[in-house]
């Protein structure tokens, strides 16, 4: 079975401070997909990245980084310079990849991050 | 327009009213998606349509009755609801279930039950 843990329940850090939010997975398949999603207060769940498991290229987008490595069953998600506006719960998950039935997510219980000015 | 819209955000009820859930999606999608999300418990899928046909129901309880007219609205039922129904309702749409797609999720309807 798969499972997704994000040990992290919350974190707290002052602003300009870099973040790094972990998530390690549990599968058996070879073929799967990781995403992180942000949820900010105002309860929308906002999709960030998706990652295949062939592909263990880091990702850079602004502020944001992910590091997947495969050898530990981890993509963890650092956010560089943190902002007020990056307070909200992340939810790391995991899915299936191939056809029908596969679309079900296994999310993490999520990270709450509060970043003080 | 934004991917996936959901009204009402915010709904209370009482145990014995009768209200619906309505979600649309601007994204050509053909699956959405009912989760619910309640206080410290992870995301739990409710149900799931794909070209307007039920594919899934995650046993939720009768009280819950969906509604898909068509594949870009989605609807939840709702009556006869228990305090313990109090969540936020989010829906969700991706491209269809063929394959493994991105699930693209509305703001939530928060709903508290009187």
């Amino acid at each position: 079975a798969q499972k997704v843990t994000q040990a992290q329940t919350e974190i707290s850090v002052v602003e300009k401070e870099d973040v790094t939010l972990d998530c390690v997975y549990e599968t058996r398949d070879t073929t799967y997909y990781l995403f992180w999603y942000k949820q900010p207060p105002s309860g929308e769940l906002v999709f960030l990245i998706r990652r295949n498991s062939f592909d263990e290229q880091n990702e850079i987008s602004g502020r944001y980084s992910w590091n997947f490595q495969k050898s530990t069953s981890s993509f963890n998600f650092t956010i560089t310079a943190s902002q007020v506006v990056d307070s909200a719960v992340y939810f790391c998950a995991f899915q299936r990849a191939g056809m029908g039935g596969t679309y079900k997510y296994i999310f993490g219980t999520g990270t709450r991050l509060k970043v003080l000015a | 327009e934004t991917g996936v819209t959901q009204t009402p955000r915010h709904l209370v009820m009482g145990m014995t009213n009768k209200k619906s859930l309505k979600c649309e999606q601007h994204l050509g999608h053909n699956a959405m998606y009912w989760y619910k999300q309640s206080a410290k418990k992870p995301l739990e899928l409710m149900f799931v349509y794909n070209f307007k046909e039920q594919t899934e129901n995650n046993s939720v309880p009768s009280r819950f009755s969906p509604e898909c007219p068509n594949s870009s609205h989605l609807f939840l039922h709702l009556h006869t609801l228990q305090p313990e129904d109090s969540a936020l309702y989010l829906c969700a749409s991706s491209q269809d279930l063929a394959g493994t797609y991105t699930q693209y999720f509305g703001p939530g309807t928060r709903l508290t039950v009187l």
